[in-house]
């Protein structure tokens, strides 16, 4: 089955600096690529999404980048905010009869005012 | 639009006793997923439904666990009986015709 590695585990930022968390999965049939944000005591929310067709993409101070080759992403999240603090989950998954994620391990993400 | 909710939001109890969630997701949302996230790891899927149909209980422990989705819409999951590492939280998702799943604020289990 898919297995998808995360690093770090846990990362720390200056607010106003950048973050940058990186992803691996291992199966190449995966064509989508979710990343979740999970506040303490909620469930994850979708911030961000990029399929196997697309190189990079970006909504306001987040981006995501795909490299099929490498079989590797990455989430940036530039000019942080305090608010920007939380677990942070990459995810792969391919269609086709139905749909199956998996996540990766989290990242906690901590935004030093 | 409401969103997918979860009860109880907290549960203790002790080893071999039973305990069940329920989860109703957001309206006309085919597709309840059923995810387990221990401390400091992502959710790891245990069961999906399409519609009330299962389509992927691979990693459901069986033996212990189970799950039904009533009409297609409510979900319950069952463990029964509970052990020391079945303490998690316990997410229900829902998701319609597009990729994204939408998830409740899940149920934190403890069994001591």
């Amino acid at each position: 089955g898919e297995n998808v590695e995360q690093h770090p585990s846990t990362l720390s930022v200056q607010e106003g600096d950048s973050a940058v968390i990186k992803c691996t999965y291992s199966d190449s049939a995966s064509n989508y690529f979710p990343w979740y944000k999970q506040e303490l005591g909620k469930g994850p929310q979708l911030i961000i999404d990029i399929r196997s067709n697309v190189g990079e993409k970006k909504d306001q101070r987040i981006a995501v980048t795909l490299n099929k080759t490498a079989k590797h992403f990455s989430l940036h999240i530039t000019e942080t905010q305090p608010e920007d603090s939380a677990v942070y989950f990459c995810a792969a998954s391919k269609s086709g009869g139905y749909q199956k994620v998996t996540f990766g391990t989290g990242t906690k993400l901590q935004v030093i005012p | 639009e409401a969103g997918v909710a979860q009860s109880p939001r907290y549960k203790i109890i002790e080893k071999r006793q039973s305990v069940a969630f329920w989860c109703n997701p957001i309206s006309g949302h085919a597709t309840l997923y059923w995810y387990q996230q221990i401390l400091g790891q992502g959710p790891k899927l245990l069961i999906q439904f399409q519609n009330n149909g299962v389509v992927d209980d691979s990693q459901l422990p069986k033996d212990r666990f189970s799950a039904e989705r009533l009409k297609g819409v409510d979900s319950t999951l069952k463990i029964q009986p509970a052990k020391l590492e079945d303490s998690a939280v316990y997410l229900c998702a829902s998701s319609g015709t597009g990729y994204e799943q939408f998830f409740g604020p899940g149920t934190r289990l403890t069994v001591l």
